[in-house]
């Protein structure tokens, strides 16, 4: 079952700041964020582990929530070059069911 | 190092042709999965493996088929293509399961079905 993901798009300015949401109804292990330009293949962004652990971007942050099973990634001081596709994954525990399920995505539109 | 390869970039099929999607890692990767993506629809999960050897099914698996022979080939099979099945299909790799680092994707295959 896909992750729900919000808002399904949003135009900023080039400075301003956005938050993009992700929750799931499954307890999660983990959840991963990537960006995607059009035309191009999804890139890695960050992970945010059960226990508060996180790997990744230096200029992007993310909280995550295990009780509510939700997540959000902070875009702050918005450039042009964040202008893309955002997805969500998340992985649930349980058995060999190493699955990573995304969300349908948050379109970033950044204008100068 | 070329991450992951996927061939060919685009392909236009027949109804009813059959089909493998190539997909090729050289990061040593244990894990490797397939996705599907569509207008409006996000990543959808088709097939997995965790390993040479071990597959499974993900979100929307009828009409594919996969296998794991090595570590760095992860092929995927139309048997009988459908117009459904128009879509740019991605590949994925990770170092391992749980997916506790980050996936390396593919640059696609855009395929049409006719």
């Amino acid at each position: 079952q896909q992750p729900v993901q919000s808002p399904q798009a949003v135009i900023l300015r080039e400075g301003e700041d956005a938050v993009i949401n992700c929750s799931s109804s499954k307890a999660l292990y983990s959840v991963h964020w990537y960006r995607q330009k059009h035309g191009e293949a999804p890139v890695f962004l960050m992970i945010l582990l059960k226990g508060g652990e996180q790997k990744g971007h230096e200029k992007i942050s993310a909280s995550f929530n295990e009780k509510k099973q939700q997540s959000s990634l902070y875009l702050t001081a918005s450039q042009l070059s964040y202008s893309g596709t955002y997805f969500c994954g998340t992985e649930s525990p349980g058995g060999s069911n190493y699955k990573l399920t995304f969300g349908k995505g948050t379109l970033l539109t950044v204008n100068p | 190092n070329a991450g992951v390869t996927q061939t060919p970039k685009f392909q236009v099929l027949k109804t009813g042709q059959s089909m493998t999607l190539q997909c090729a890692q050289d990061m040593n990767h244990e894990y490797m999965s397939w996705y599907r993506q569509d207008p409006g629809m996000g990543l959808r999960l088709i097939h997995y493996s965790v390993g040479a050897g071990i597959t499974d099914q993900g979100e929307v698996p009828n009409g594919y088929n996969v296998s794991r022979s090595t570590t760095e080939d992860f092929p995927l099979r139309l048997l009988s293509a459908a117009p459904s099945q128009t879509s740019v299909y991605f590949c994925a790799s990770s170092y391992g399961a749980p997916l506790n680092t980050e996936a390396f994707f593919g640059q696609g295959t855009r395929l049409t079905v006719v």
